[in-house]
């Protein structure tokens, strides 16, 4: 059984602060890693995936790292808008089924209060 | 709008009636998922296809659920003599087959509750 664990399961940030979340994963197995931004009533938004150890990506404002050695990845949001109010999924993709079957954690909640 | 499409949004149906639910993938995509969503968990594998061909099936589709694909396009998904534990949201997915990691795109999802 595969293990993906994201932290905080909530969180409320007043507008303008920088917030960030953690997703650990098993550190062995590592074929790719998905991060998701889901809104209430919308389909669930692609935000990165992550292949290699070291990885740093960057979306306007949102990024992510990854460290596959330890199994964690950081996401990041840079002066949070009440518009990035969603859940953020993050995703495991095994090497034995060259990703296909994604492991997904329980998200993250994030309130961001104007 | 060229994203996923899945219908119905919601369902609500009796407790041992059948449901479908449909999902068009991205046209271009080989691969389509199919994912499960309940209250407070992250959504868990159910089944995928490539082309037509299911290639796999997790162990929580147990034998009342079915999953089509039949011309490689748009996929249904069945459930026969709905229990209440079966009221979730149904997530469908799509991607690229080859060199994206397995990139999936979500649809908007059908949730399902069974009274």
């Amino acid at each position: 059984i595969l293990n993906v664990e994201q932290s905080p399961q909530s969180l409320h940030v007043q507008e303008g602060d920088s917030t960030n979340f953690t997703c650990s994963f098993p550190s062995s197995n590592f074929y790719a890693l998905h991060w998701y931004r889901w809104e209430t009533a919308k389909s669930p938004e692609a935000l990165f995936v992550m292949t290699l150890n070291g990885d740093e990506k960057k979306k306007g404002q949102i990024s992510a790292t990854l460290n596959t050695k330890e199994g964690y990845s950081y996401l990041y949001i840079k002066g949070s808008q009440p518009e990035d109010s969603a859940t953020y999924l993050c995703a495991f993709g095994p090497k034995e089924t060259s990703g296909s079957r994604l492991t997904f954690g329980e998200g993250t909640q994030l309130t961001v209060n104007p | 709008d060229t994203g996923v499409s899945q219908n119905p949004r919601h369902k609500i149906t009796k407790r041992g009636q059948n449901v479908t639910f449909r999902c068009d993938p991205i046209s271009e995509h080989n691969r389509l998922y199919w994912y499960r969503q309940t209250l407070g968990q992250g959504p868990e594998f159910l089944t995928y296809f490539q082309n037509e061909a299911q290639l796999e099936k997790s162990r929580l589709l147990s034998d009342r659920f079915s999953a089509e694909r039949p011309k490689g396009s748009f996929s249904t998904l069945e459930i026969q003599r709905t229990e209440q534990g079966d009221s979730a949201m149904y997530l469908c997915a799509s991607g690229p087959w080859a060199g994206s990691y397995n990139e999936q795109f979500f649809g908007p999802g059908t949730r399902l509750t069974v009274l």
